[in-house]
């Protein structure tokens, strides 16, 4: 197995424009999770997806965050407008079942907003 | 929160020698596990522990877990260079893992 992929590694944007960033769990996984990490906060939960349906979805930061998941195998992260405090490493993990089991971790995508 | 800390922020040591980082938690959890992250990459999973668990093993490491204290420790013996990393509990009553700040090990060859 390839383990979790994410897409692109490495993103650089303008404040303004419209970021995508994109996982695919691993297969058989019906829990994915989407993280970001930054020295300033360490690593926060944005959202929780169970069965591909957003269970808890309350650290998601503001509106301009919106996250799908339309089939068990892909879920995007999207960012509109962007702003440069949304620099940070997005890391996307899925897990085997639902409740608080072991998680694989994507190798992130680093966002820079200038 | 359930947010796990680990302590200490960062440690510093010789390679051979053995590394213990500590991890407190507020809320009561149904199990605890322990992640590394090295540089530039995602996190892994080191071990988990369960909450009727004390002490558990998995080659070098060695977690423990005193729910009355609301603790948990990582030893890792033996320390190498390849040690070198970030290590971060992870606490979960139910599904929604809380991840603490991490610990910066760097091993001296």
């Amino acid at each position: 197995d390839a383990g979790v992929i994410q897409s692109p590694r490495h993103e650089v944007t303008e404040m303004g424009q419209e970021v995508t960033l994109r996982c695919k769990p691993i297969s058989g996984h019906n829990s994915l999770f989407w993280y970001r990490q930054t020295m300033m906060r360490g690593l926060e939960l944005l959202i929780y997806f169970n069965n591909n349906v957003p269970i808890d979805d309350s650290g998601m930061p503001e509106d301009r965050f919106s996250a799908k998941m339309p089939n068990a195998s892909f879920s995007t992260l999207k960012i509109q407008p962007s702003e440069p405090r949304d620099s940070a490493v997005y890391f996307c993990a899925s897990s085997w079942d639902r409740g608080f089991h072991e998680q694989y971790f994507g190798p992130g995508t680093r966002l820079t907003v200038t | 929160s359930q947010q796990g800390e680990e302590d200490p922020q960062a440690l510093s040591i010789q390679e051979g020698e053995n590394a213990t980082m500590n991890c407190s938690y507020k809320t009561s959890i149904n199990n605890l596990q322990w992640y590394r992250q090295n540089s530039g990459r995602g996190l892994v999973h080191l071990i988990l522990i369960r909450s009727n668990e004390r002490e558990k093993h998995s080659g070098r490491l060695r977690v423990t877990l005193d729910t009355s204290k609301k603790s948990s420790s990582l030893l890792i013996t033996a320390s190498r260079a390849a040690d070198t990393a970030s290590y971060f509990c992870a606490t979960g009553g139910s599904y929604i893992p809380t991840f603490g700040r991490g610990t910066s090990l760097i091993v001296h060859p």
